[in-house]
């Protein structure tokens, strides 16, 4: 069972509106969660990364909020744009090897005008 | 900083070949540099660790002799894929580590290789 879970699969939402995706882990013991922005045929891109003592985190239109007792996090995107239509992947890493990445499935999100 | 290229960008070749795929941390050092395999609409899947100066650390189920990975220096990590068959077509994704002088440790991302076998 993956240890990194993402929900909703997909979702389509108006330019101009927010969204929020969710993510649930059982990754023990916790070292960070990060969230990446893949674009079609690209490589992930870093959007924020959280730490067990941060329960939010900006980067720009995209906020990260961390609950590391309920292990659970969300990405909210504000006022979406068309370049935001892109996969979200969650990623946790463990303490006891925090190079060894745990993916969830990713959300993919269209933006339509 | 932390920029991680990747070359070819896209190849294709024929049953058989073999190719080589090149990932490169342009403005840091990594000693250690990973390789995953996406199918689409899938996550990324480990496929092996690469260690500067040593042989690379392979994934349950990933053939070391089918993959093989050599990382030569500091800044290149390189993926051979030997005798490519079709189901070997996938989008290669490498990282590089970053260590020194930061908070947490973080995995850069290339910006991958589609590999199309005919």
């Amino acid at each position: 069972k993956n240890q990194v879970e993402q929900s909703p699969q997909s979702l389509i939402i108006l330019e101009g509106k927010n969204c929020t995706l969710q993510c649930n882990y059982t990754v023990s013991p916790f070292s960070n969660l990060r969230w990446y922005k893949q674009d079609t045929g690209r490589g992930p891109v870093s959007l924020t990364i959280m730490t067990f003592s941060e329960n939010t985190k900006s980067n720009g239109r995209y906020t990260a909020t961390l609950d590391a007792d309920t292990k659970q996090s969300s990405l909210h995107i504000t006022a979406s744009q068309l370049s935001d239509s892109a996969s979200y992947i969650c990623v946790v890493s463990s303490k006891s090897n925090d190079y060894k990445l745990s993916f969830g499935a990713g959300t993919t999100v269209t933006v339509r005008a | 900083g932390a920029v991680v290229s990747q070359h070819p960008s896209r190849v294709i070749c024929k049953s058989g070949t073999s190719v080589k795929i090149e990932c490169r941390s342009l403005d840091f050092q990594a000693t250690t540099m990973f390789w995953y395999r996406q199918f689409p609409k899938k996550s990324l899947m480990l496929m092996a660790t690469s260690n500067e100066g040593s042989k690379a650390t392979y994934e349950q189920g990933v053939e070391k002799d089918k993959f093989l990975i050599n990382h030569a220096s500091l800044t290149l990590s390189t993926l051979t894929v030997t005798s490519a068959h079709p189901e070997d077509s996938s989008f290669y994704i490498c990282s590089a580590y970053l260590t020194s002088g930061r908070t947490y440790n973080e995995q850069f991302f290339g910006p991958g290789t589609r590999l199309t076998v005919l």
